[in-house]
């Protein structure tokens, strides 16, 4: 079957770092997704990966194993506005996007 | 670029009534819409997916006739919802793909359902 696991909640403070990993098991595979959802918002795209490795923008990186199934978002000089679920989308062979359920990040002062 | 608007933003109706729900790419021609269900403090489930002009695919478990799905042109579907019940209040959001370097989806900004 098709999953996709992260974790449910995480906390961190204000200027900090924090990574949030993913494992996927899609069936096929056409990139790695990372969005971040605001509560009562839709959700807005941070990131691709296809190829493993790190890719950076700004202070967020997404990193990738495809080996491992596999994939981290890393968040940097966290802010308190980065307080938000963020959804890890594993592309299946369909082209079609497997969600993972978000983690929910709180940022502390 | 890559704008997705939805309207209605909210909607409240009664039981028994039919709920209209735009989803429009404002800046590109959407080759694919999907549509999606979130309840509270859960992922997106994914209901349909449509193509302008055919019809649509929908997921396991959803009630094609309860949802009805037009996708009548590259900028435009609709998402109606018949005979609403309560326990269809939920989060509705769309999204569309065009011809970009990958895949990705860009979202509307959801419409929020209550079924009273």
């Amino acid at each position: 079957g098709q999953n996709i696991d992260q974790p449910t909640e995480m906390t961190a403070t204000e200027g900090a770092i924090v990574q949030i990993n993913c494992t996927y098991q899609t069936s096929g595979f056409n990139g790695l997704f990372w969005y971040q959802q605001h509560a009562g918002e839709a959700p807005t795209f941070l990131s691709y990966n296809v190829l493993d490795g790190l890719e950076e923008k700004g202070r967020f990186s997404s990193f990738l194993s495809r080996s491992k199934g596999y994939s981290y978002l890393l968040l940097k000089e966290l802010q308190m506005k980065d307080s938000a679920s963020y959804l890890c989308a594993s592309m299946d062979s369909n082209y079609q996007l497997i969600w993972g359920a978000g983690t929910k990040l709180i940022i502390k002062p | 670029g890559a704008v997705v608007s939805q309207h209605p933003s909210r909607v409240i109706c009664k039981s028994g009534t039919s709920v209209k729900i735009e989803c429009r790419s404002l800046d590109f021609q959407a080759t694919t819409m999907f549509w999606y269900r979130q309840f509270p403090k859960q992922s997106l489930m994914l209901m349909a997916t449509s193509n302008e002009g055919s019809k649509a695919t929908y997921e396991q478990g959803v009630e094609k006739d309860k949802f009805l799905i037009n996708h009548a042109s590259l900028t435009l579907s609709t998402l109606t919802v018949t005979s609403a019940h309560p326990e269809d209040s939920s989060f509705y959001i769309c999204s569309a793909t065009g011809l970009f370097d990958y895949n990705e989806q860009f979202f509307g900004p959801g419409t929020r359902l209550t079924v009273l």
